[in-house]
C-alpha cells in the first residue's frame, strides 16, 4: 500500500523567513496530495492541495510543488508569521476515494 | 456553509465500555471517512462511507465499526474499549462525484477526543 514519508519532523524558522516541508510517496497511482495544518487541540485544516495533472499551485504565501517522476511533493511557506506555528501534515490519495495516507507531521515553530 | 461537525468533542470512557461518535458532513457531501490520530501512530485511516455503503476500510480490528445514514451523517462505534483506543478521532467529508476537480477536496472536522481509563 501507499507509504508517505515527511521531513523534517521539526522546523524552526525566524519570522519572515521561508519554510519548506518535503514528502515522498510510494504508490504511483496516488494523484491527490493535500496539506493540512493542525493547531493544538484542533482538527486538521486544509491549507492547500494539488492534483497530479499540475506541477505547482500557489495561494498567497503558500505553495505546493509536485514531482511525479520522483514521487515527491513539497510545501513552501514564504514570509512566515508566528501564527504559522503548528503541525503540518502531508497526505496522498487516489483521487476517487477518501482514503488519505498521511505523513508523520512536521512541527513548525516561527520565532518572532 | 457549515463545516464538518463532530460530536461529542470530548469524552471519557472506561475500559470495556463502548462509544459512539457522530459526524455531520458539509452540506451536499456524500463521502464520509474516519481517522484515528495518536502520538505514536499518527493519522490512520479507519473507513470510508459513500451513499450509505462502506467503500474502503483500514487495518483496524472489528471492534471499530461505522455506518452512514441516508442524509450522509455518519457514526462510528468502538466496542470493548481498550486503553490504546484513547485518541483523537477525526471525520472528513468530500463531495466525491468521481469527476475530479474541486468537488473532491477533503475537509476535516475538529475531532472527538476519546480518553479510555
Amino acid at each position: 500500500g501507499e507509504n508517505v514519508e515527511q521531513h523534517p519532523s521539526t522546523l524552526s524558522v525566524q519570522e519572515g523567513d521561508s519554510a519548506v516541508i518535503k514528502c515522498t510517496y510510494s504508490d504511483s497511482a496516488s494523484n491527490y496530495f493535500p496539506w493540512y495544518k493542525q493547531e493544538l487541540g484542533k482538527g486538521s485544516q486544509l491549507i492547500i492541495d494539488i492534483r497530479s495533472n499540475v506541477g505547482e499551485k500557489k495561494d498567497q504565501r503558500i505553495a505546493v510543488t509536485l514531482n511525479k517522476t520522483a514521487k515527491h511533493f513539497s510545501l513552501h511557506i514564504t514570509e512566515t508569521q508566528p501564527e504559522d506555528s503548528a503541525v503540518y501534515f502531508c497526505a496522498a490519495s487516489e483521487e476517487y476515494g477518501n482514503k488519505l495516507v498521511f505523513g508523520a507531521g512536521t512541527i513548525l515553530r516561527v520565532k518572532s | 456553509k457549515a463545516g464538518v461537525t463532530q460530536t461529542p468533542r470530548y469524552l471519557i470512557k472506561t475500559r470495556g465500555q463502548q462509544v459512539t461518535l457522530s459526524c455531520s458532513p458539509i452540506s451536499g457531501h456524500r463521502s464520509v471517512s474516519w481517522y484515528q490520530q495518536t502520538p505514536g501512530q499518527g493519522l490512520q485511516f479507519l473507513f470510508e462511507y459513500f451513499s450509505e455503503t462502506q467503500r474502503n476500510k483500514g487495518n483496524f480490528p472489528g471492534r471499530f465499526s461505522g455506518r452512514q445514514f441516508s442524509n450522509s451523517r455518519s457514526e462510528m462505534n468502538v466496542s470493548t474499549l481498550e486503553l490504546g483506543d484513547s485518541a483523537l478521532y477525526l471525520c472528513a467529508s468530500s463531495y466525491n462525484e468521481r469527476t475530479g476537480g474541486s468537488k473532491d477536496t477533503i475537509y476535516f472536522g475538529e475531532g472527538s477526543w476519546l480518553t479510555v481509563v
